[in-house]
This record gives C-alpha cells, sequence and structure tokens, in this order.
C-alpha cells in the first residue's frame, strides 16, 4: 500500500464548474500538508500549505484537512481552462522530506 | 519570492557522457535541497536531499556513484549523471527548502535528459 494514495483521474470538467481533488494517507504523523500545481514539462508550484486540520481558503481555492479520517482535498471553483494541470498533493512529518500522491490531470473544458 | 532556477532546461547527450545539471535558489539561503526524478504520467520520485557543506542522503536504490550531488554554497546544488545511458532519459526536478518561509519546498523548472 502507498503511504499517499491520489486517483490520477483523468478529470475532465466544463468551465466554471467546481473541481474536487483528494488524497488519502496511511501515515498519522503527517503534520503538514501541500497541493501542487505541475503544468506539463514544468516544476510543480506550490499552490496550498495547511498545517495540520482545518481548512484554508486562497481566492478559488480551499483546501481541506481532516487527520481523523486521513483525507484532504483541494477545490477549485470557477475553474478556468488555465487551471488545466496535474494536481500532487505532498505531506510531511517534522523532517523536510514530502511524500507525494501519484498526481491528478485536470482538463477544464472552454 | 523562493525562486528556484535550474540549468540546463533541457540536455541531449550520447551514451556514456556525464551531464551536470545545476540548481540556484535565487532569492533564498538553502540549507537543504532535494532532487527528484520524474517519468512521464507518475510522481516525482526523490533521489537524494543535499545539505549545504556535507555529503548528500541517498533514497534507497539510488545509485550514489552515478548520480553524484555537491551543495557547495547556500544557494547551489549540482547533479551529476555519470556515464549516462538511455535508462537515465528522464525529467530531473530540484527543490530548495526556504528556512526563513513557511518551510516547505520550492521546486525549480526541470531538466529533461535524453541519452541517446
Amino acid at each position: 500500500q502507498k503511504e499517499v494514495e491520489q486517483d490520477p483521474g483523468p478529470l475532465s470538467v466544463p468551465e466554471g464548474a467546481i473541481v474536487s481533488l483528494n488524497c488519502t494517507y496511511s501515515n498519522s504523523a503527517f503534520q503538514y500538508f501541500m497541493w501542487y500545481r505541475q503544468y506539463s514539462r514544468k516544476g510543480p508550484e506550490l499552490l496550498m500549505y495547511t498545517y495540520s486540520s482545518g481548512n484554508k481558503e486562497d481566492g478559488r481555492f480551499t483546501a481541506q484537512v481532516d487527520k481523523s479520517s486521513k483525507y484532504i482535498s483541494l477545490f477549485i471553483r470557477d475553474s478556468q481552462p488555465s487551471d488545466s494541470a496535474t494536481y500532487l498533493c505532498a505531506m510531511r512529518v517534522n523532517d523536510y522530506k514530502l511524500s507525494f500522491g501519484a498526481g491528478t490531470t485536470v482538463t477544464v473544458r472552454a | 519570492g523562493a525562486v528556484v532556477s535550474q540549468h540546463p532546461s533541457w540536455v541531449i547527450c550520447k551514451s556514456g557522457t556525464s551531464v551536470k545539471i545545476e540548481c540556484r535558489s535565487l532569492d533564498f539561503q538553502a540549507t537543504t535541497m532535494f532532487w527528484y526524478r520524474q517519468f512521464p504520467k507518475q510522481s516525482l520520485m526523490l533521489m537524494a536531499t543535499s545539505n549545504e557543506g556535507s555529503k548528500a542522503t541517498y533514497e534507497q536504490g539510488v545509485e550514489k556513484d552515478k548520480f553524484l550531488i555537491n551543495h557547495a554554497s547556500l544557494t547551489l546544488s549540482t547533479l551529476t549523471v555519470t556515464s549516462a545511458h538511455p535508462e537515465d532519459s528522464s525529467f530531473y526536478i530540484c527543490s530548495a527548502r526556504d528556512p526563513a518561509g513557511i518551510e516547505t519546498q520550492y521546486f525549480g523548472p526541470g531538466t529533461r535528459l535524453l541519452v541517446l
């Protein structure tokens, strides 16, 4: 069993729809949770960073962490074609090594 | 802030040659840098962690003599793929930790290596 599970998709939605992404994990020691966006042939770009459980909102993006269920989510409201990318969840304990999900490929159709 | 650059962005080389990839933190000092490898449609695989002034720590299964890492300064780490072979063709991405920021990793744009 992988430490971090993420459905690779692909996920296709019409412009303006809400994109819902999630990851589950097995290591209860994870404390820091991140979402990265990666465009094709580019390095990952940090989108959201959350410590422990709770919600965090930044513009059209909302990240949720439920440590009791070992489940994290990312929601993208009013999705745009420019949101088409691969979204990677990542998490870590107190050291700095990240454990990544497989990445979900999202296409927003104009 | 928190910008990481990589050079070159892509490289094509013949089998048996060595290739050096540079990773630089442009606006912060990175005590720790990481090197990843990514195959098409797969996630990032951590190869090694490098700390400035000390030897890199390699992940299990990564050949130390094959992938030489040097972190000589707080803003520069290099990865040298020695005697490259076609199976080394991949997308190599570095990241750096900004200890003054939110303490996560900021990634470079990646280097695409093709070994013929």
